[in-house]
């Protein structure tokens, strides 16, 4: 059983570019949690994911950020006119239920 | 979220145990310990968790005061592979889904 899978692994993007980050959790996972890690810093809270739904999005912040967990395929935080300040690695981790989870290799977001 | 302390840094000798502290006083009867490393460049990795027992696992034991407001992680004999940030996380089972993640412990073993 193949672990959390995140792509891209690194991600360069100009400023104002738009970072589409995907996730896809284990087999039998339908609950997502999104995480950042600034350079430095501890990882923060961004988002939960259910299956179609968002549960829990007191970590995004109010502009340029979304995320989706569709039916069918992966997880997406989406990042529009992304800004040098949005550098960072942002992780997903999956569980089967509500509740810590497995955590993914992350993606490295640069932003030149 | 109730909040947990831990030290910044330690230092442990390759072969040697590890433990490391961390105190939670304001932790409430509905809270789980758990237990996640950060070895560098890669996500977080799942080590142990406990409600009120010691916990044992392949990796780690965890040691829970009585009163609940502290824990100790045992790394029975530390390897270089060991070297990591280690975070000591509340998550209220009974309502809480999202982990809180505090500073760590950066843990330096010594070959």
């Amino acid at each position: 059983n193949a672990g959390v899978m995140q792509n891209p692994r690194h991600l360069v993007r100009r400023r104002g570019q738009e970072a589409r980050l995907r996730c896809s959790p284990m087999k039998g996972h339908s609950h997502v949690y999104w995480y950042r890690q600034l350079p430095e810093e501890g990882l923060k809270f961004m988002v939960y994911l259910q299956k179609e739904n968002i549960i829990d999005e007191s970590g995004m912040p109010k502009e340029r950020f979304s995320a989706e967990f569709p039916k069918e395929g992966p997880s997406i935080l989406r990042i529009q006119q992304v800004v040098r300040g949005d550098s960072a690695a942002y992780f997903c981790a999956s569980s089967p239920r509500q509740g810590p989870g497995d955590f993914g290799p992350g993606t490295r977001l640069t932003v030149l | 979220d109730a909040k947990t302390t831990q030290p910044n840094s330690m230092e442990s000798n390759e072969e040697e145990p590890v433990h490391l502290p961390c105190n939670h006083s304001t932790i409430s009867g509905t809270d789980y310990i758990h237990w996640y490393r950060q070895l560098p460049s890669q996500g977080p990795e799942y080590v142990i968790h406990g409600l009120t027992s010691n916990v044992n696992n392949r990796m780690a034991s965890l040691a829970i005061a009585e009163d609940r407001k502290s824990s100790t992680l045992i790394l029975h004999r530390a390897t270089l592979r060991d070297a990591a940030v280690y975070y000591c996380i509340l998550r209220d089972g009974g309502k809480g889904n999202k982990l809180v993640f505090g500073a760590g412990t950066i843990l330096r073993v010594k070959s």
